[in-house]
């Protein structure tokens, strides 16, 4: 099956510091997904970005399909940006279903 | 809010212990699917049902089962259960415009049930 690879598994910044996230995927996708996993474990949706650019806010993403990764870049980080971050891609061709990375753990210091 | 619930939040039951956990798509979605979030496994789909048919299945042990009813709402059914079954069960739905389509959607994840099993 697909292999989802997520980089740096763990992340500690200072309030108001920059980051970028990287998700390495295997095949070929048709839809790839960023979620924030909060400290209550509710999944909160942040793109959904097969391809392209897309900027919500502080956030932005960015997937090179052709090259198979995708980037996820928080910048001015706050407090409550603190939690995990999951990749998930559906292969191209295949059912829908979502296969996630093991996360990031991002940690925001006050 | 992402529009798609689950009932109950929490459930704490025994081993050999029988539970069903409910979700409600959000309105529209036809395709609903099961996740479970373990320590050692992570992130894993267990099976997807669309319009009341079962449409892929993921890592789900026989002892589980799901089905999705004429309202669209899905149950997914846990039985004999043992510690290793402590999780945490997401349900998502999604629009899925059609297989034949090729064309897939942005999935929507509910809040979560967390069971425990002692």
């Amino acid at each position: 099956g697909i292999q989802v690879e997520q980089s740096p598994p763990d992340l500690i910044l200072q309030e108001g510091a920059n980051s970028t996230l990287r998700c390495n995927f295997s095949d070929s996708v048709n839809n790839l997904q960023w979620f924030h996993q909060n400290p209550w474990g509710q999944l909160i949706n942040l793109f959904y970005i097969p391809s392209g650019t897309k900027q919500n806010g502080r956030l932005s993403a960015t997937t090179v399909a052709t090259e198979r990764y995708s980037l996820l870049y928080i910048s001015s980080s706050q407090t409550t940006d603190s939690g995990v971050y999951f990749c998930a891609v559906a292969v191209t061709g295949a059912n829908s279903k979502l296969t996630f990375g093991k996360g990031i753990t991002l940690s925001v210091r006050p | 809010d992402s529009g798609v619930t689950q009932t109950p939040k929490h459930l704490i039951t025994a081993t050999g212990q029988r539970v069903t956990l409910r979700c409600s798509p959000r309105s529209g979605d036809l395709s609903v699917y099961w996740y479970q979030q373990s320590l050692d496994q992570g992130l894993q789909f267990l099976i997807q049902y669309y319009n009341g048919e079962e449409r892929a299945k993921g890592n789900i042990l026989e002892r589980f089962s799901a089905q999705q009813f004429p309202d669209l709402h899905s149950e997914l059914n846990l039985s004999s259960l043992e510690l290793g079954d402590s999780a945490l069960y997401f349900c998502a739905s999604s629009v899925q415009l059609g297989r034949l389509a090729g064309i897939y959607n942005e999935q929507f994840f509910g809040p979560g049930t967390r069971l425990t099993v002692l």
